[in-house]
Formats: C-alpha cells, sequence, structure tokens
C-alpha cells in the first residue's frame, strides 16, 4: 500500500517570496510522482509530474519539484511567489506495478497555500 | 480548459432523492474516474472505467452506481441520498489506464442535499 503525507495544510508566504510544499510518499517501489493544483470553484489541474530519469521536473506556472528516493520526497518550489499562486496544491503518488487502474493513484490531502501582500 | 465537461455544476436536492451527475471527457480520453471531495474526507476515489468497462473501484458506497457508455461519457448515479454526501464530485479522464498517464479533471459538479 502506498500513501502521501503533505506536511501542514495550511502554508502562508509573501508575495516574491520562495514558495517550498512538502511532499513525502511511501511505497514499495519507485513511484510516479504528480503535483496538482486546484483553484477556487475549479478541477484540479496538473502543475508537474515525476516518471524517471531527471530527478528534477520542471512544471508550468515556473513550479518544479524534485524527487529524492533516499528521502522519499517530492517537494513542490516556486523562488518567488505570485498572488496568482493562491490555490489548493495536491501531491499524489501512483504505483507504476499496480496494473493500471485509478487504485494505483493515492491523493494527499492537500496544501492551502496563502500569498501574503 | 482541461476538455472534461461536467453537468450540472450545482445540484441541490433532498435527503433520500435520486440524482444524475453527466462527465464528458476530453476528446480520445479513454478512461474515466470518479472523486468526491468533502473538506473532511479530502479527495476519495470512487470509480474508474476504462473504454466502457469498469476497472477500479474505490471508496463506493453501494447506494452509488455508475457506468460508461459507448460514446465514452460516463454517469455517475446517487440513489438515497444523505446529507453526507453533500460534497463536490470530480469527473477526470485519461488517455491510458492508470500508471503515469495523468488525469485531467472536470470542473466538478456540487451536489447538496437538505
Amino acid at each position: 500500500a502506498q500513501s502521501v503525507t503533505q506536511l501542514g495544510s495550511h502554508v502562508s508566504v509573501s508575495e516574491g517570496a520562495l514558495v517550498l510544499l512538502r511532499c513525502n510518499y511511501s511505497s514499495s517501489v519507485p513511484p510516479y510522482l504528480f503535483w496538482y493544483v486546484q483553484y477556487p470553484n475549479q478541477g484540479l489541474q496538473l502543475l508537474l509530474k515525476y516518471t524517471t530519469g531527471a530527478t528534477l521536473v520542471k512544471g508550468i506556472n515556473g513550479f518544479e519539484a524534485e524527487f529524492k528516493k533516499s528521502e522519499t520526497s517530492f517537494h513542490l518550489t516556486k523562488p518567488s511567489a505570485h498572488m496568482s499562486d493562491a490555490a489548493e496544491y495536491f501531491c499524489a503518488v501512483s504505483d507504476p506495478g499496480s496494473g493500471g487502474g485509478a487504485d494505483g493513484l493515492t491523493f494527499g490531502k492537500g496544501t492551502h497555500l496563502i500569498i501574503q501582500p | 480548459d482541461s476538455g472534461v465537461t461536467q453537468t450540472p455544476k450545482h445540484l441541490i436536492t433532498a435527503t433520500g432523492q435520486r440524482v444524475t451527475l453527466r462527465c464528458s471527457p476530453r476528446s480520445g480520453d479513454l478512461s474515466v474516474y470518479w472523486y468526491q471531495q468533502s473538506l473532511d474526507q479530502g479527495l476519495q476515489f470512487l470509480i474508474q472505467y476504462y473504454n466502457g468497462e469498469e476497472r477500479a473501484k474505490g471508496n463506493i458506497l453501494e447506494r452509488f452506481s455508475a457506468q460508461q457508455f459507448p460514446d465514452l461519457h460516463s454517469e455517475l448515479n446517487l440513489s438515497s441520498l444523505e446529507l453526507g454526501d453533500s460534497a463536490l464530485y470530480f469527473c477526470a479522464s485519461s488517455l491510458m489506464d492508470g500508471g503515469n498517464s495523468p488525469l485531467h479533471f472536470g470542473n466538478g459538479t456540487r451536489l447538496t442535499v437538505t
């Protein structure tokens, strides 16, 4: 069984400051990893994903995440926060050996990012 | 715009009633997923269909059912509704069957049971 832990249900940063959203996972095999963003009254949108290869993954809107196997982490960062980044962020893990099916995809509980002017 | 269309956007109904939520996946996507999002439970996977066949089941109640039609649109049927069923219901679609195929989410149907 796999699980995802997002540390901090709410994170507040000042506009222009570094954004760091933490995600740790547990999985018996090297997983596929995803970050999704949810803006108010909208569905989730894929920010970035890691499957294989380079461990530093760049996504949309200036976000990036680094897969660290030794730390079982996939933290999301952005060098300079913008007001438009205020949203809910979800980390998700998929087991490549699950044979497919959404029962192999597990979401974290989400982190609400607040941007202070 | 994700290309996934969900109708209706809002639904208000009474306890004991039955409702149907509809989802049209992104063009070309064969997999459809249903999720329930609530404040206390977070994002819960309900069920997945792939090319018309049920592929995976999550935390879906027996009062709930779903199907995917030949044109690949899907419907989620919720019956004998209870107050606790009030939530945001999302449909998502993907090209392939799970794995590293990312999900594309619709904007959801907000269900309020009174």
